[in-house]
């Protein structure tokens, strides 16, 4: 079946700090992957999507590799900021059909 | 071009009374899909709904369910409320099938009482 799983949480950095949030998956053919935010209070937002092997997505300083012989979606960031506190959920759409599977999140906290 | 809305932000609910939970998708937009967010459980997914078809469902019970109308508007319906029903219920819409991006309301947050 279809799976996703990522990183325990809360996550706690200071700010400028590296960030890498892991993100594995199992799937049956090749899905699209996809990072969303959550903000306190709010809905999830697209971060990055990467809709095959070796494909990168990056979006406002975050960056994840597609990376099928690892079945990997890891989130980075060179240098976080406090604006960046959030919830992180890795997720894949399937081959066929619109469901989309989320991993539990990780909560983000950058510090001043 | 508006996003998707929930309406309402909140309710507050008592055991055993039902809900209905209204979702407008993004004008264009044909899916709909359904998830329940609580602490514990994460993003569950509940259903999905394509040109007024239920195209795809979650595992959870019957007292859950949904429709779409012929403009893509869709309701989610759960009777019978328990407590553990409490949570962020989130709804997101799509332009078709396949592999698209999910675009997300802010959710409706149901308590039960």
């Amino acid at each position: 079946g279809n799976s996703v799983t990522q990183m325990e949480g809360p996550v706690t950095l200071s700010e400028e700090a590296f960030l890498t949030i892991n993100c594995t998956y199992t799937a049956t053919g090749y899905p699209s992957l996809f990072w969303y935010v959550q903000y306190p209070g709010e809905g999830l937002q697209l971060l990055l999507k990467a809709t095959k092997a070796d494909d990168k997505g990056s979006n406002k300083g975050f960056e994840a590799t597609y990376r099928k012989e690892t079945t990997s979606f890891h989130l980075e960031k060179g240098s976080v900021q406090v604006s960046d506190s959030a919830v992180y959920f890795c997720a894949l759409s399937a081959l066929t059909g619109n469901q989309f599977y989320f991993g539990t999140g990780t909560s983000l906290t950058v510090i001043p | 071009k508006a996003g998707v809305t929930q309406t309402p932000r909140y309710l507050i609910k008592t055991r055993g009374q039902q809900v209905t939970l209204s979702c407008s998708p993004i004008s264009g937009h044909r899916s709909v899909s359904w998830y329940q967010q609580t602490p514990g459980q994460g993003l569950q997914f509940l259903f999905e709904y394509f040109s007024e078809t239920q195209r795809n469902k979650g595992n959870f019970p019957g007292r859950f369910s949904g429709r779409q109308f012929s403009n893509s508007r869709s309701e989610m319906n759960v009777s019978t409320l328990e407590l553990g029903d409490s949570a962020l219920y989130l709804c997101a819409s799509s332009p078709a099938g396949g592999q698209n991006i999910q675009y997300f309301g802010a959710g409706t947050r149901l308590s039960v009482l």
